[in-house]
């Protein structure tokens, strides 16, 4: 069976563009949560979807936004990118109880010049 | 302010040896306590997950304690092997939240 899987792989974009990220989760999962990772830093938490509905919310600004589909995939979208919006995306899908396990992606790395 | 925090920062240990990584958090109320094994450029893979109620946990060569009153997690690798060389990283989730605390992770090196 197919893991998390995120697209693009790696993505360069200037300051003041928009980009979307996708991650599709492990069959039979409905919850997605996104991460934002620092180069030398631990993920933070952006967003977490489960069903559709947004279930938590890091301290991002509204310049991100994600959403989920029917299918549980999801997109992570980013406005009016800043250099520091530079850093690897990671996508997780669980079972969406609290205490299911994890399972990241690859990620995404995404370059801001 | 819920922060979780890990030392060392790095460490680098002789292949075969053991080594004791430490996890402190100030997140409250807790709900559950993950450690994660990531490699450089990868996402991270969950090595345990303990609640509150729980003092050990193993998978493997890796075992993790918490000890909820002190709020001090350590995951301790026995007989190190080469391919243990990663970061690894401490996650907290607060209770009736699914949001997730991650520390900035220790980054461990395992040499021949």
């Amino acid at each position: 069976d197919a893991g998390v899987t995120q697209s693009p792989t790696h993505l360069i974009k200037t300051r003041g563009q928009q980009v979307t990220l996708r991650c599709s989760p492990i069959s039979g999962h409905k919850s997605v949560s996104w991460y934002q990772q620092v180069l030398g830093q631990g993920p933070q938490f952006i967003f977490q979807y489960y069903e559709k509905e947004e279930r938590g919310r890091g301290n991002f600004p509204d310049r991100f936004s994600a959403r989920q589909f029917p299918n549980y995939s999801s997109e992570l979208n980013v406005n009016a990118l800043l250099l520091g919006d530079s850093a690897l995306y990671l996508c997780a899908s669980s079972l969406g109880r609290h205490l299911d396990e994890q399972y990241f992606g690859p990620g995404t790395r995404l370059t801001v010049t | 302010k819920n922060q979780v925090e890990q030392s060392p920062q790095s460490l680098i240990i002789l292949e075969g040896k053991n080594c004791t990584l430490q996890c402190n958090y100030t997140v409250s109320p807790f709900s559950n306590l993950r450690w994660y094994k990531q490699d450089t450029g990868r996402g991270p893979v969950s090595l345990t997950i303990m609640t509150f109620s729980e003092n050990t946990k193993s998978n493997g060569r890796y075992t993790a304690t918490l000890d909820a009153d002190t709020k001090q997690s350590s995951l301790h690798i026995t007989a190190s092997q080469l391919s243990d060389s990663a970061s690894y990283i401490c996650v907290v989730s607060v209770v009736g939240t699914y949001k997730y605390i991650f520390g900035t992770g220790t980054r461990l090196k395992v040499l021949a």
